[in-house]
């Protein structure tokens, strides 16, 4: 039983460089989140999917693109990463909106 | 902006002995959610207790809430190494699909 399953764990870019973090949960859930998180601090929403075929955006947006390519799968796009993306990132998924969360393991992003 | 604040921000107590976090929020919730994260590790969720709920137990967890004071409080009794983790509590608005995050209270289990 899988769960939540995110790629790539570890990632280093340099600045300017692109890339796509994905996630695909095997639960059937309507509404997948993706996360960031910093040292010292709470989780901050970057983009949502309450249902699929539908995205909408967090508290923190900006130079983060998103895919909800169908029911399993939410990717995660910088397309020109920037040190302050420098972060931890988690994918999430939960059957009915606002019940409990269910979390993938991290991705640890570095730009340099 | 972060909704949800835990206190204290680290707890050291020795192994066996009783852990207790806080947590303060701002505005009217449908529920609120306490996670424990190991280093390095995703969330794992804990407990939900709903605004209708004052105190809820899961094992050795038990989460109380008072609506009144916006505040919850998680309990853990008789604390284990494998305890050492950080918590953080989420509250869920009426208003929007976001669960809103506290920085989280690092604990840790001396043996």
């Amino acid at each position: 039983n899988a769960g939540v399953t995110q790629t790539p764990k570890f990632q280093v870019l340099k600045t300017g460089q692109s890339m796509t973090l994905q996630c695909a949960q095997d639960m059937n859930h309507n509404s997948m989140y993706w996360y960031r998180q910093d040292p010292g601090m709470g989780l901050r929403l970057i983009y949502y999917s309450a249902s699929e075929g539908t995205t909408d955006k967090g508290e923190v947006p900006n130079g983060y693109n998103v895919s909800r390519l169908n029911k399993r799968e939410f990717s995660l796009r910088l397309e020109s990463a920037a040190p302050s993306q420098t972060s931890v990132y988690f994918c999430a998924s939960t059957p009915i909106r606002g019940e409990k969360l269910f979390f993938g393991s991290g991705t640890q992003l570095s730009v340099l | 902006s972060q909704q949800g604040e835990e206190d204290p921000q680290a707890l050291s107590i020795q192994e066996g002995e009783n852990a207790t976090m806080n947590c303060s929020y701002k505005t009217s919730i449908n529920n609120l959610q306490w996670y424990r994260q190991n280093s390095g590790r995703g969330l794992v969720h804990l407990i939900l207790i709903r605004s209708n709920e004052r105190e809820k137990h899961s094992g050795r967890l038990r989460v109380t809430l008072d609506t009144s004071k916006k505040s919850s409080s998680l309990l853990i009794t008789a604390s284990r190494a494998a305890d050492t983790a950080s918590y953080f509590c989420a509250t869920d608005l009426d208003s929007n699909y976001q669960l809103i995050w506290g920085a989280g209270t690092k604990l840790i289990i001396k043996p």
